[in-house]
């Protein structure tokens, strides 16, 4: 059970692509559709941001896109913008009713 | 509306107990898997535990495995999560999910001489 591996931080300038990589293994992120991924803001829950690898839950904006190679997942935040700013994590389903998460990113915007 | 909201967290001695509770809301219970992340202080994620929908299968992570048990209550629609033999290192906000979109709010457990 070990946590998929996160960057620490990436960071863009406002308009800009950035990109957040969860690397796991074939037993969780190569084997699984089921990848999501989560902003949290300091003191909150984690908000849903992707679920199964691709789909971006209701009122998620089309700036955020999920998408899996292999055994990373990648998270793609498109025109980023100032209120992007957050931690950002992945989640794989890693076998029956078992969940691992990435260590988490922080997301600067410049 | 889908809700989870937890109790029981608190202050407890290294080797203590502790007992957590998630009332759930808005869906039919016996449904949906419940799982347990933690998060401890200026850390990430960590999943703890999972129950099925039925309550028959039950999951922990290796940090907790022996010492933690999960169970779930289809009279009061909650899930329990006992803790025992409690480290310094299990101090953390301990939430409740439905993955992959509903989470409570959190309740923290410090554990502390």
């Amino acid at each position: 059970q070990s946590a998929l591996t996160q960057p620490r931080s990436v960071s863009g300038s406002p308009g800009q692509s950035v990109t957040i990589s969860c690397t796991g293994t074939s037993s969780d992120v190569g084997g699984s559709e089921y990848v999501s991924w989560y902003r949290q803001d300091p003191g909150k829950a984690p908000k849903l941001m992707i679920y199964e690898l691709t789909k971006r839950p209701s009122g998620v904006p089309d700036r955020f896109s999920g998408s899996k190679s292999g055994n990373t997942a990648s998270l793609t935040i498109s025109g980023l913008q100032a209120e992007d700013e957050a931690d950002y994590y992945c989640c794989s389903h890693a076998g029956t009713y078992t969940w691992v998460f990435g260590g988490g990113t922080k997301v600067t915007v410049l | 509306e889908v809700q989870l909201l937890e109790s029981g967290g608190g202050l407890v001695q290294p080797g203590g107990s502790l007992r957590l509770s998630c009332a759930v809301s808005g869906f039919t219970f016996s449904t949906y898997a419940i799982s347990w992340v933690r998060q401890a202080p200026g850390k990430g994620l960590e999943w703890v535990s999972a129950i099925s929908g039925s309550g028959d299968n039950t999951k922990f992570a290796d940090s907790v495995n022996g010492r933690f048990t999960i169970s779930r209550d289809y009279s009061r629609n909650t899930v329990h999560l006992q803790m025992s033999s409690l480290r310094v290192e299990d101090t953390a906000v301990y939430y409740c999910v439905r993955h992959p979109d509903y989470w409570g709010q959190g309740t923290l457990v410090t554990v502390s001489s």
